[in-house]
């Protein structure tokens, strides 16, 4: 079956420019999580999804992260004025939820420059 | 915080050498613990898991099993092949709130023929 989709696979925009990732889910998969994949940082995680409940935002690094789920299934990671420091690959991932540690299956990315 | 350390790579070994990739982590509880591991060009794919204290995950010749009283999750494999040059991640997650993924660092391995 098909696995997460990510698009578009690379992007390069400008500094202070707007940017948004999209993520396909896995068809079933309640929930949804963003990662980001930098040099410096290694992987880290940014917000988590999870059926209607509120998501978590712990990991977003700055308000001008924000990220959307419309109908339980496609998100939207935006990242508003970008700046350089926000190149990176932004990785989305799902699985089931059962309350147990479920396998998390990943996409193959969004690779972010900024200019 | 919860956290994980791995060692630090590049790790160049011969074909058909043994591996060992050491991985330790910090959490309190009861984590799971991963592998994952990324080929070149390719995306994050589970290799492995361990879900409690003593158990062995084993995926593709890869082992690795969960010691709790080393707070350890060392990934070993007898004879590594070409094909197993990659980047490899150790993980631990939290059933608490959410099931979010704390990464090490990573361990570059690179299996010359």
């Amino acid at each position: 079956g098909a696995g997460v989709s990510q698009s578009p696979s690379n992007k390069v925009t400008e500094k202070g420019k707007d940017v948004e990732l999209r993520c396909d889910p896995i068809s079933g998969h309640t929930a949804l999580y963003w990662y980001r994949q930098s040099l410096g940082q290694g992987l880290e995680f940014l917000i988590y999804f999870q059926g209607n409940s509120a998501p978590d935002k712990s990991g977003l690094p700055s308000d001008r992260f924000s990220a959307e789920r419309t109908g339980g299934s496609v998100s939207t990671l935006t990242i508003q004025r970008t700046q350089q420091e926000d190149s990176a690959v932004y990785l989305c991932a799902s699985s089931f939820f059962t309350g147990f540690q479920e396998t998390q299956y990943f996409g193959p990315g969004t690779r972010l420059l900024v200019l | 915080g919860d956290s994980v350390t791995q060692m630090e790579g590049p790790v160049t070994l011969s074909e058909e050498a043994c591996l060992t990739i050491n991985c330790t982590y910090t959490a309190t509880g009861y984590p799971s613990l991963f592998w994952y591991v990324q080929y070149p060009g390719e995306g994050l794919q589970l290799l492995l898991k361990a879900t409690k204290a003593d158990d062995k995950g084993s995926n593709k010749g890869f082992e690795a099993t969960y010691r709790k009283e080393t707070t350890s999750f060392h990934l070993e494999k007898g004879s590594v092949q070409v094909s197993d040059s990659a980047v490899y991640f150790c993980a631990l997650s939290r059933p608490i709130n959410t099931d979010k993924l704390i990464f090490g660092t990573g361990t570059r391995l690179q299996v010359f023929p």
